[in-house]
């Protein structure tokens, strides 16, 4: 595609309930990260992907948190049991591999948890 | 690890008139430094980086930013701001020798054009 796309735009969840939010990156991009953007703040790491290979995940908050790439393009953070705490917009970005590498970020995903 | 530090939570600033945007970093190795800017409901989009070579580095809609590896600095400049200007900016870091996993952002400056 023409950019990094995500879905949904927005999501409003009850504490304690499992969301899933999906991330398209650019076509042939090699590696995929996520964010976790909150009110006011900048965008903090959450996990990367090079392919499908999980090469780093630090930046997931809890076990809650859990980030696939099966097939090395398509992605998506799941989020179980939410937590108020849990209300942020994600991001995800895309490039093409190394660090010098711009990265292209999706418009995002707002997700409230109540 | 990395930081980043933007102490300009928010600037004002009245149309075509100058304006820098400040970034300090720390870290311990050699690192990349980017400017992204994020516009309201729009996903963020890069303005310039440096990589290596020259410290003045040339961006999209007229932006500039000057490494100072003295000072740990990376600060951005337009000579003359529009009121489609107006946007959040980030300044971000990533070290040079990885796959850019540990992309630090500051926590970001929001510039406000006043006509």
């Amino acid at each position: 595609g023409a950019g990094v796309s995500q879905s949904p735009r927005y999501k409003v969840a009850k504490r304690g309930q499992d969301v899933a939010l999906r991330c398209d990156p650019i076509s042939g991009h090699v590696s995929l990260f996520w964010y976790q953007q909150a009110l006011g703040q900048g965008p903090e790491f959450l996990t990367y992907f090079q392919n499908e290979a999980q090469l780093d995940k630090s930046g997931l908050p809890s076990d809650r948190f859990f980030a696939e790439r099966p097939e090395g393009s398509v992605s998506t953070l799941k989020i179980q049991r939410t937590q108020q705490e849990d209300s942020a917009v994600y991001l995800c970005a895309s490039s093409q591999g190394l660090a010098r590498e711009t990265q292209y970020f999706g418009p995002g995903t707002r997700l409230l948890v109540l | 690890a990395q930081s980043v530090t933007q102490l300009d939570s928010q600037v004002p600033v009245f149309e075509e008139a100058p304006v820098e945007l400040r970034c300090n970093y720390s870290s311990s190795v050699s690192v990349y430094l980017f400017w992204y800017v994020q516009y309201p409901n729009q996903g963020l989009q890069l303005l310039l980086k440096y990589l290596s070579g020259s410290t003045l580095v040339k961006g999209i809609n007229g932006f500039e930013a000057e490494f100072n590896k003295s000072q740990t600095s990376f600060h951005l400049r337009k000579p003359s701001v529009h009121i489609s200007d107006t946007a959040e900016y980030f300044c971000a870091v990533t070290p040079v020798n990885n796959y850019g996993q540990n992309f630090v952002f500051g926590p970001g400056t929001r510039l406000s054009v006043l006509p």
